[in-house]
């Protein structure tokens, strides 16, 4: 069973970068059969893709996002990363990282998500 | 863009209930890469993150009780629970994956009470 773990920190200021981390363990940010995604949740409401990463390196990003969205892989520590730059209360979210086992586009692994505050 | 539309969005059944949510897509889900509907269902309950239960719109993910199960093709689709049990209190959420560019769209959220 692969393990997910987001980290960073809770409180962001509005303007500032949202940073943001995923441990994988149980399975490798090397394997050619998953992707890596971000997902996040405003409290109360639904669910949003942020982007992916596939180990290559090779990015796809939700096009409402994709001016402020950097995620990056780093498959020696085996996590990947997101940015999230010029934040405002509006990025206020659990932010969660989850797999695509590249079976049909959907997320069979989840993080237990990190909650991201953007205040001053 | 697609478009993700579930209904209801919130229902209160009893235990022992049939259960019925509804999912329509604005456009057809059908998946390129395996000719399947790329149309996922998860459950998330309060604290946790989602857990899928129907990928390809009708197969149940592994240890998913068999009360669970998925119907539908091209843009209209159905989660049902056969009869409710206590711990299936929850929000259902369904998901089309899009691959040429990809992107993967949620649904608003169903909201299922006792």
């Amino acid at each position: 069973q692969v393990q997910l773990q987001a980290s960073g920190p809770g409180l962001v200021k509005p303007s500032q970068t949202l940073s943001l981390t995923c441990t994988v363990s149980g399975g490798s940010t090397s394997s050619t059969s998953s992707y890596w995604s971000w997902i996040r949740q405003p409290a109360g409401k639904g669910l949003e893709w942020i982007g992916r990463i596939y180990t290559s390196g090779s990015t796809s990003y939700n096009p409402s996002l994709k001016s402020r969205v950097t995620i990056s892989v780093d498959t020696s520590k085996n996590q990947f990363s997101l940015k999230l730059s010029s934040v405002t209360a509006a990025d206020t979210a659990v932010y969660y990282c989850a797999r695509d086992p590249m079976k049909g586009g959907y997320f069979d692994n989840w993080g237990q998500g990190a909650l991201v505050t953007v205040s001053s | 863009d697609i478009v993700m539309t579930q209904s209801p969005d919130s229902l209160a059944v009893s235990l022992g209930e049939r259960v019925t949510i509804n999912c329509k897509s604005s456009q057809s889900v059908l998946c390129s890469s395996n000719n399947k509907d790329c149309l996922t269902w998860y459950q998330q309950k309060p604290g946790q993150p989602p857990k899928v239960l129907i990928y390809w719109a009708s197969t149940r993910e592994s240890g998913v009780p068999d009360r669970f199960s998925g119907s539908g093709s091209g843009t209209d689709f159905t989660l049902t629970i056969s009869s409710l049990q206590a711990e299936d209190v929850a929000v259902y959420y369904c998901q089309h994956y899009y691959g040429t560019p990809p992107m993967y769209t949620f649904g608003q959220g169903t909201k299922l009470e006792i």
